[in-house]
Order: C-alpha cells, then sequence, then structure tokens
C-alpha cells in the first residue's frame, strides 16, 4: 500500500504563478486534509474534506483552494502564489468513520513549496 | 475542541524511558486524547490514541489519569530515532474532520 502520495515533492515557483498539488490515497478514506508547515513551526490547518463531495475551511485557508475530486484525491491550489506561501504542505487522510481510529490520520511526505 | 498544554522540549537518556505529559484539563467526556509525532522533515506519523483507559502499542503506552485532565506518553527505551516533535491533541472520536495541531514538544534523546 502506497498510503498517501503526494506530487510533486519540490516546487519553486516566482510570484503570481499557480500551481496545483496533488494528493492520493489507497486506503479508502472517507476525509482528507491539507496542512502547511513553516520553519519552526506547528502544523495549521488549511482544508479539510469530511467526505465526498465536501470540503471545509480550516485555520489559514486565505489564498487556497481545494476539490475533492473523488474519494481518492484531494487536491490543493494556489490561484496567484505569494512568497508568505513558502512552507512544506502534507496532505492527510482519516477514515472518517468508524467505531474506532475515525480520527486517526496517515500522512503525506510532504511537498516542498518555494515562492520566489 | 479541549486544548492542550505541552512542554516546549524535553531531553531523555537513550535506553531510558521518555516520559511526556500534556495537560487537557477542558477535555470532555466523548473527547479521545491522540498522539502523533514528527521526525525532522517528515510527515508526522500516529502513535496512539485513548479515551480513559490506559493503552498500550508496539510504539508506546498511554497512561490517563482518572480525571481525563492530563496523560502521559511513555516510550519505554527511548533510542536516538525516537528524537522528534509529539503532539497531543484532543478530539471526538466519530467526528472525522479538523485535527488541529498545538506546538507540541520537542523530545531530544541523548546518546
Amino acid at each position: 500500500n502506497a498510503g498517501v502520495t503526494q506530487t510533486p515533492k519540490f516546487q519553486v515557483l516566482k510570484t503570481g504563478q499557480s500551481m496545483t498539488l496533488q494528493c492520493a490515497q489507497d486506503m479508502n478514506h472517507n476525509s482528507m486534509y491539507w496542512y502547511r508547515q513553516d520553519p519552526g513551526m506547528g502544523l495549521r490547518l488549511i482544508y479539510y474534506s469530511a467526505s465526498e463531495g465536501t470540503t471545509d475551511k480550516g485555520e489559514v485557508p486565505n489564498g487556497y483552494n481545494v476539490s475533492r475530486l473523488n474519494k481518492r484525491e484531494f487536491s490543493l491550489r494556489l490561484e496567484s502564489a505569494a512568497p508568505s506561501q513558502t512552507s512544506v504542505y502534507f496532505c492527510a487522510s482519516s477514515p472518517g468513520t468508524g467505531d474506532s481510529g475515525a480520527n486517526v490520520l496517515t500522512f503525506g511526505a510532504g511537498s516542498r513549496l518555494t515562492v520566489l | 475542541d479541549a486544548k492542550t498544554t505541552q512542554p516546549t522540549s524535553m531531553d531523555c537518556a537513550e535506553g531510558r524511558a521518555a516520559n511526556l505529559p500534556c495537560n487537557h484539563s477542558t477535555i470532555s467526556g466523548n473527547e479521545y486524547v491522540y498522539w502523533y509525532r514528527q521526525i525532522h522533515s517528515q510527515g508526522p506519523q500516529y502513535i496512539i490514541h485513548g479515551l480513559k483507559n490506559n493503552e498500550t502499542n508496539e510504539m508506546a503506552s498511554l497512561i490517563i489519569t482518572e480525571d481525563r485532565k492530563s496523560s502521559t506518553l511513555i516510550l519505554p527505551h527511548a533510542t536516538l530515532r525516537d528524537t522528534a516533535v509529539y503532539y497531543c491533541i484532543v478530539r471526538e472520536e466519530t467526528s472525522g474532520s479538523r485535527l488541529t495541531f498545538g506546538e507540541g514538544t520537542q523530545l531530544t534523546v541523548n546518546p
């Protein structure tokens, strides 16, 4: 099992450019998440999708859009990148339902984005 | 979500038990305690979770006080590879939605 796969692993953008971070999970999880982590800081939730067809804002949604394409895939789009969006982005998924472990998150390896 | 308080950093000698505390005095009856860790530059990794009883798995033990206002994650025989940031999170089990991470505890295991 691959678990949670993120692409790309590294990306350098110029200010104003757009890009999409892709995330896919093969665990049949209902819930998916996008977090960002700035150097020396904790994780901050950008957006999440509790189930297929739904998305909700997290703590820091400004400047981002998301699409829950299907149950497996959850993409994060930067429409006009800014230097403040330089960060490591982590995608995660969780079962979302069930008697136990609904909120146990499995994380991807991260996507390192630099905006110049 | 109940707020959690953890020490910023802790040190532990290799081979000794590492005991990481977490305060969650506003926890409600249906909220679980989750522990994750993040080894430098990697994605966070789930360790263990529990409601009121003590829990143990192959990675660690979780001790929750009787009043559930605090808990301790125990790594019984810490190794250098256990050096990481450890996050304590409190959340309802069945919500299946947002999980908010705090600052965590930087555990350094020394040789």
